[in-house]
């Protein structure tokens, strides 16, 4: 049983376009990650988001957490090729264990 | 910011040979950390979590024989791969927990090792 439901899980478009990933879940989570990753690489942190209804802004990239802290949705406004890899949610739960998605492929053509 | 190393980077082995991986943080001490798996395409896979001092916890499916792990240190944990076999190939991955300036546990991830079992 998949916890955390994100989508699209592929999403190919144009540079300078925006786009929007969605993360969802039945559960409640404490706080929720979300991470970038390129190929043969870990996973880096881009922002975590703890409270619910919270707002972050990273650049181009804005993050919310839903108001129950069940999903969470990231945000792209003109997408970049440098945008381009995969994109995971993770979501905190006890123990420190960290859930994640399926992950959202991401490929900004120039 | 908190940084964590694997080492081997990479490795190949032939079936049956046993591989170590080890994840280290540089430049925090980690009493917890947490091996993952990857398949191409996939998302992350939770292994065990590996406390220091102590027995690690395996997630549901994951054979302890199999893959051993040793937290001996709060910067080093190792991962062994006992009897490896072509379908153990795969992105491991490890990650440290630190508590952050924020006060709340943050998470972060080593480059990840590629073992290809021929």
């Amino acid at each position: 049983t998949q916890l955390l439901e994100q989508s699209p899980q592929f999403l190919s478009i144009q540079e300078g376009e925006n786009l929007t990933v969605y993360c969802n879940s039945s559960s409640v989570f404490s706080s929720l990650q979300w991470y970038r990753q390129e190929p043969g690489e870990g996973p880096v942190l881009l922002v975590t988001v703890v409270t619910g209804g919270e707002v972050k802004k990273l650049k181009r990239l804005t993050f919310q957490f839903g108001d129950a802290r069940k999903d969470s949705s990231l945000h792209i406004t003109a997408a970049q090729p440098g945008d381009t890899g995969l994109y995971l949610c993770a979501g905190l739960r006890q123990g420190g264990k960290l859930i994640f998605g399926q992950g959202t492929e991401l490929s900004v053509k120039p | 910011g908190a940084v964590v190393s694997q080492h081997p980077s990479w490795v190949i082995c032939k079936s049956g040979t046993s591989v170590k991986i080890e994840c280290r943080s540089l430049d925090f001490q980690a009493t917890t950390m947490f091996w993952y798996r990857q398949f191409p395409k996939q998302s992350l896979m939770l292994m065990a979590t590996s406390n220091e001092g102590s027995k690690a916890t395996y997630e549901q499916g994951v054979e302890k024989d199999k893959f051993l792990i040793n937290h001996a240190s709060l910067t080093l944990s190792t991962l062994t791969v006992t009897s490896a076999h072509p379908e153990d190939s795969s992105f491991y991955i490890c990650s440290a927990r630190n508590l952050g300036t924020s006060g709340y546990n943050e998470q972060f991830f080593g480059p990840g090792t590629r073992l290809t079992v021929l």
